[in-house]
């Protein structure tokens, strides 16, 4: 089964809100990544944040972790309509470095910024 | 402008026939990836590579191959497609070590008719 799951699969929120959608895994990671895809494209890295980091910013996008929960949060300040699309958490399993540092994906969240 | 790129973005084709979906990147990473998606899913890692002449099967067994005979080539092929082939299959590469993202390929949005 998949390492990472998605909460909610579906959001939907008027343009000017924040979007916050949440990821939980099931083993031990090196670190967990969040992505971003519009429609029928491919995945753009959003930001990574290791295991031993509590919290990371970049521009209008905060994301938590906490390894006790083995969960994680991306916070989408202010959203916009541009900001429609499905994002996706991923991650590295503790133990995979030597053979590559795989990520595996969570089904991700469906967000919807209605202007 | 360092990318990778994937070719044909879309694809229809009839059952039984080969095909080879082309992925290559200009950023000279050492690891790519394939990974098959249906819409609205989750992906799913299909075949990946951390070098020249390396190449190793994913998550989700398929019934594709592939080859790494240059860094920045990496193609998947299909010898006989079949209806259930049909799906996205997205090529991605990373640099050498564990704290990197990918950078993704647009896709290849395959239909088997």
């Amino acid at each position: 089964s998949q390492q990472g799951e998605e909460d909610p699969q579906a959001l939907s929120i008027q343009e000017g809100e924040n979007a916050t959608m949440n990821c939980s895994y099931k083993t031990s990671i090196n670190n967990l990544q969040w992505y971003r895809q519009n429609s029928g494209r491919g995945l753009v890295h959003l930001i990574l944040i290791r295991s031993n980091e509590r919290e990371k910013h970049s521009g209008r996008l905060r994301v938590t972790l906490d390894t006790s929960k083995k969960s994680s949060s991306l916070l989408i300040t202010a959203s916009r309509a541009a900001d429609t699309a499905s994002y996706f958490c991923a991650t590295v399993v503790l133990g995979q470095e030597t053979s590559g540092s795989r990520l595996t994906f969570g089904e991700g969240t469906q967000l919807t910024v209605n202007p | 402008e360092a990318d990778i790129y994937q070719t044909p973005r879309y694809l229809v084709i009839g059952t039984g026939k080969k095909i080879t979906l082309e992925c290559s990147q200009t950023m000279g990473h050492d690891k790519m990836y394939w990974y098959q998606q249906d819409p609205g899913m989750e992906l799913h890692l299909i075949h990946y590579s951390y070098g020249v002449n390396s190449t190793e099967k994913g998550d989700l067994s398929s019934e594709s191959t592939v080859s790494r005979i240059r860094t920045e080539h990496f193609p998947l092929t299909l010898e006989s497609a079949r209806p259930s082939h049909t799906s996205q299959y997205l090529c991605a590469s990373s640099e050498r070590g564990r704290n990197y993202g990918y950078t993704f390929g647009s896709g290849t949005r395959l239909t088997v008719v």
